[in-house]
């Protein structure tokens, strides 16, 4: 199993709702992320985990809250999100020990209403 | 603060077309290179690795190339193809230690449009 399984694929939520995305990896990698990608951007770093634990936070408002329960399971918490968080949400694994890269899930299409 | 620029920004070409897209970043100090392919509304492909001691790698009809002094790379497409069409992005690493390692600079990327 080579693949970052994400989902839902497609999400739209109300402002008041309470929400989750889902990232699974089979690849024995143990450092997740979650990127979040506005249209025609790059994607941004929001969330990192390594052995679990979260390592880096890049200022992040709390509506967002990440959870990683095991080393193949990564999810993002959503709350009172706004339309400005609508975005394309994607997890990526990778090995921590040598020289490696990134793979990237499909994403999850967000939209706040 | 690493920096990364694509060039060009977009570009068409007919079938068949070979074509270059550019990466350059602004310090040479990088642990890895990685191009990554993404179709609209979707997830990134990783295309190709390149470590920071590697001059080139190579896959099908892709061939990226690194000459990190210079700060630059190039992903090199030959007999382009319609399903070659997408958004390139390439990415940099930053070297190991320190937690600022696990996070990739990106370009803005290169869109391809191959016409058939």
């Amino acid at each position: 199993d080579t693949e970052v399984t994400q989902t839902p694929k497609h999400l739209v939520m109300g402002m008041t709702n309470k929400k989750s995305l889902k990232c699974e990896q089979h690849m024995g990698h143990r450092a997740m992320y979650w990127y979040k990608q506005k249209a025609k951007k790059p994607p941004e770093l929001m969330f990192v985990y390594s052995y679990e634990k979260l390592s880096i936070n890049e200022s992040v408002p709390s509506r967002f809250s990440p959870e990683c329960p095991n080393s193949s399971l990564l999810n993002l918490h959503l709350h009172a999100l706004q339309p400005e968080d609508s975005a394309l949400y994607l997890c990526a694994s990778t090995r921590l020990a040598g020289n490696y890269g990134y793979t990237f899930g499909s994403g999850t299409r967000l939209t706040v209403v | 603060k690493q920096e990364v620029t694509q060039i060009p920004a977009a570009l068409s070409v007919p079938e068949g077309e070979n074509l270059v897209l550019n990466c350059s970043f602004t310090d040479s100090a990088i642990y890895n290179l990685q191009w990554f392919r993404q179709d609209p509304g979707k997830g990134l492909t990783s295309l190709l690795l390149i470590q920071s001691s590697q001059r080139e790698q190579t896959s099908g009809r892709l061939n990226a190339s690194l000459d990190k002094s210079s700060g630059r790379s190039t992903l090199y497409i030959a007999a382009s193809q319609p399903g070659d069409s997408a958004t390139y992005l390439c990415a940099v690493r930053p070297p190991a230690g320190g937690g600022s390692n696990y996070k990739l600079t990106f370009g803005k990327g290169t869109l391809l449009t191959v016409n058939p």
